[in-house]
């Protein structure tokens, strides 16, 4: 069966340091894969996507990037983070289009 | 623009009890939904999806509804359980935007004993 892991689950960090969150998914091949961003009660922003290897599509311009080196492999980053970077990241797959997205169990981020 | 959202932001039901939480859409071009289930601190699961051919769907204990004239998507849970807290969202996407699923902004379900 298919899983997707995510990484850390929590992380506190302070204005202007880089950032960097991985995402995996096992069990599938050539997933589309997603970072989205959710706000303390609100719902879930889109930021990129990727259909394959090197290839992302960007929702929101903002200072964070993404990169897919691998198959299965989704990479958020930033180089500065700012103070509005804060919130709860989500990794997600799926195979078809954006039908029935699998989240990971998300990253809670503090920036101070 | 186009949006999705949730007609209430809480909804507190009674055990056992069946549960409704409603969802508007504006875009006519919307052809797939779907809702998810999210737990304090954890990431959305999926509990059941619905194309625009159809107008009912059921799964285990939960059924959705699609009214396509009035734009609008419910999402019933029967015998509510303590289990069934959490912040529900309905989902959407179109064709035209193959990869986007645009979500609502969540109802909160507490589940009374």
């Amino acid at each position: 069966s298919q899983t997707i892991h995510q990484w850390p689950a929590t992380l506190v960090q302070p204005v202007g340091s880089p950032l960097s969150l991985e995402c995996t998914v096992e069990g599938t091949s050539n997933p589309n894969l997603y970072w989205y961003r959710q706000a303390a009660g609100r719902g879930l922003q889109l930021l990129f996507y990727s259909v394959g290897i090197g290839q992302i599509s960007s929702e929101v311009p903002q200072n964070l990037s993404a990169s897919r080196p691998q198959d299965r492999q989704f990479i958020l980053s930033s180089k500065k983070l700012l103070l509005s970077d804060s919130g709860f990241y989500l990794c997600a797959w799926s195979l078809t289009g954006a039908e029935k997205l699998f989240f990971g169990s998300g990253t809670q981020l503090s920036v101070l | 623009g186009e949006s999705v959202g949730l007609h209430l932001p809480t909804l507190s039901v009674q055990e056992g009890d069946n549960s409704i939480i409603n969802c508007a859409y504006s875009n006519s071009a919307s052809d797939y939904f779907i809702w998810y289930k999210q737990e304090s601190g954890k990431g959305p699961q999926f509990i059941i999806d619905i194309r625009s051919n159809m107008d009912k769907r059921q799964g285990q204990r939960v059924t959705v509804l699609l009214n396509k004239t009035v734009k609008h998507l419910s999402l019933q849970i029967a015998a509510t359980q303590p289990g069934d807290s959490a912040v529900y969202f309905c989902a959407e996407n179109t064709r035209a935007n193959d990869y986007k699923l645009s979500f609502g902004a969540g109802t909160t379900v507490t589940v009374r004993a």
